[in-house]
Formats: structure tokens, sequence, C-alpha cells
């Protein structure tokens, strides 16, 4: 099982549809979690973190975090096509490491 | 503008070299680390030195060094390159990147490093 687990996509919605993203993980003792946005040929930008169970909230992103079943969650509202990039979740483990998934590809047809 | 800074943007260099990656921070950010990207797009760490102690030595060839002289900075450097290390090697910083709860990172902007 690999630590931080992705659906590599495409994710393909519609302009002002939402986006969900999911991501497992496999350490149990993990106490950060982040998404990442990449754009193709650029770095990463963090876009959202989140550190205890529920919901956070940022503008048109809601980061959704359930410990009991190792499963964090990225939605986008009002997906725009300036939004088609690949998303990275990453889990800071119980250690030092921080781990990314593969990320999931989404694009939004205008 | 406070961001981290990587140099070169591209490398491309023959089989055998010795190159170097610089690494520069200016967020006060305590903790900084070395990922490589390969043609798959997946993010692996190599390095990473909290308040100048390395805390993260990945399983990678002897080939890769890093040093990091101060909190700000930090430098891979390669010998004796191989093809396969051709990767998108990105440096970034955070803050609290030892145990517990650490902030997010600020990635800079790769470097592209193409061995021929």
């Amino acid at each position: 099982q690999k630590e931080v687990e992705q659906n590599s996509g495409p994710l393909s919605v519609p302009e002002g549809a939402i986006a969900s993203l999911n991501c497992t993980y496999s350490d149990r003792g993990s106490q950060s979690f982040f998404w990442y946005r990449q754009y193709s040929g650029k770095s990463p930008e963090l876009i959202m973190f989140i550190y205890s169970n529920g919901d956070k909230e940022d503008g048109r992103f809601t980061a959704q975090l359930n410990k009991a079943s190792q499963y964090v969650s990225l939605l986008i509202r009002d997906s725009q096509p300036s939004d088609s990039a690949t998303y990275l979740c990453a889990v800071k483990t119980g250690g030092f490491k921080t781990i990314f998934g593969a990320g999931t590809r989404l694009f939004v047809k205008a | 503008d406070t961001a981290v800074s990587q140099t070169p943007k591209y490398l491309v260099t023959q089989m055998g070299n010795d190159k170097s990656i610089k690494c520069e921070q200016n967020l006060g950010h305590d903790t900084m680390y070395w990922y490589k990207q390969d043609s798959k797009k997946f993010l692996k760490i190599m390095f990473s030195y909290n308040n100048k102690e390395l805390i993260i030595n990945e399983t990678v060839p002897n080939r890769f060094s890093p040093k990091s002289p101060d909190k700000a900075h930090l430098n891979l450097h390669i010998n004796s390159l191989e093809l396969g290390d051709s990767a998108v090697y990105f440096c970034a910083s955070s803050q609290g990147g030892g145990q517990g709860r650490t902030g997010g990172y600020t990635f800079g902007s790769g470097t592209r490093l193409t061995v021929v």
C-alpha cells in the first residue's frame, strides 16, 4: 500500500461545478495535511492545510479531514478553467517526513 | 521579495560531471528540503535540514551530498552524474519541519537537470 494515495485522474468537470479530489494515507500518526496545486512546468504551490478533523474553508476551497478513515479531500467550488492543474496531496507523517501523493490532474472545461 | 530562490533553473551537463544546485530562503523558516520530481511528476524527498541539522537522509546514491552552511541556505552537490539523474529538483522550506505539526512548504522554482 502506498503511503499517500490519490486517483491520478484526469478528473474533468464543467466550469462552475464542484471538483472533488480525494486522498488516503497509511500512517495513523500523521499530523499535518496539505493540498498543493502544480501547473505544468511550475513548482507546487500551497493552497490549503488542515490539522484537525472536520472542514476548513478558504474562499472557493474546502479541505476535509477524517483521521479515523485516514482520508483527506479537497473541494473546489465554482471551478474555473484556471483551476486546471495537478493537485498534490501531502501528509506529514508521525516522524519528520512529508510524503506526497502522485497527484490528480484536474481539467475544468469552459 | 520573500521567496525560495533556486539556481540554476536549467542545467544540461554530460555524464560523469560534477554539478551543484544552490538554494536560499529569506522566509525565516527553520527547515529546508530537497525533493526530486521524476518524469511521472512524483515528488520524492531526498534530504531535509532542520536548524542546520540533517534530519532526513533518504536512500539516495551517495553521489548526492547536501550542505547547509546556515538556516537560510541548502545546496545540493552531485558527483559523477548519470543519465538517470535527469529530473527536476526542487528546494523547499517550511516552519516547524521537526516532529509534530509543520507548516506548508514554499517551493523554489525548480532546477531541470538534463544529463546527456
